[in-house]
């Protein structure tokens, strides 16, 4: 089955750093989306991306993030300045199109903010 | 805002049915989705509903209500693979909309 591919698996960095958080959604699908977890708690959503711009964002999607799909292959997530709240594990998730409710995440990438 | 209710966790036997449930308060509501997440793991697409009525896909099924706001998620022939969070999922439109997660259900399988 195809796959959603994320890099890195593990990132640490320093609060105040900026981070980018790679991922490769499946080749023909139209939606992509950020999601986070922290350790022990739900799966909350963070944006979505249609058509080569964000569809709808949550509050937890403040000024600090953004997102881009650079090349029409990978889609980013950026954090500018982390904040040691921002630690948590952060999948990408993508989707082949409207009507088809079937989301692939990928294996996720574990953010530690120090 | 969507909020959803399901159980912490639930014990069951290997070989048995087990039932879990969700309930879900939304603003506007498009469609149920279960995911399966083991530990480490990412979420898994199990079933998804967006019409009243039971989904079935192998030992798995998934029923909702639209008239009660409730859902569940069936599991039958229980394997000790099958240890793992559920959550169930609402999403308020169709297209890019994201999903809100219930705090999922901590399945544990005893042998």
């Amino acid at each position: 089955e195809p796959e959603v591919t994320q890099t890195p698996s593990h990132q640490v960095t320093q609060m105040g750093q900026e981070v980018i958080l790679r991922c490769v959604p499946i080749s023909n699908h139209l939606y992509f989306y950020w999601y986070r977890q922290i350790l022990g708690q739900k799966v909350e959503f963070l944006v979505s991306f249609y058509n080569n711009e964000i569809s709808e964002k949550s509050e937890i999607f403040d000024d600090q993030f953004s997102v881009e799909r650079p090349d029409g292959s990978n889609f980013t997530l950026k954090i500018r300045s982390t904040k040691l709240e921002d630690s948590a594990m952060y999948f990408c998730a993508s989707k082949l199109d409207r009507g088809n409710e079937k989301l692939f995440f990928g294996s996720g990438t574990q953010l530690s903010v120090l | 805002g969507q909020s959803l209710e399901q159980p912490s966790e639930v014990t069951a036997v290997e070989g048995a049915i087990v039932q879990i449930n969700c309930t879900y308060q939304t603003s506007g509501f498009y469609g149920l989705s279960w995911y399966q997440q083991h530990d480490g793991g990412a979420p898994t697409f199990l079933s998804y509903n967006a019409l009243d009525g039971l989904e079935e896909t192998g030992r798995f099924s998934s029923f909702l209500s639209r008239s009660d706001s409730y859902g569940y998620l069936l599991l039958q022939e229980l394997q000790m693979k099958d240890s793992a969070s559920y959550f169930c999922a609402a999403q308020s439109g169709g297209g890019a909309d994201g999903l809100t997660f219930g705090k999922g259900t901590h399945l544990i399988i005893q042998p």
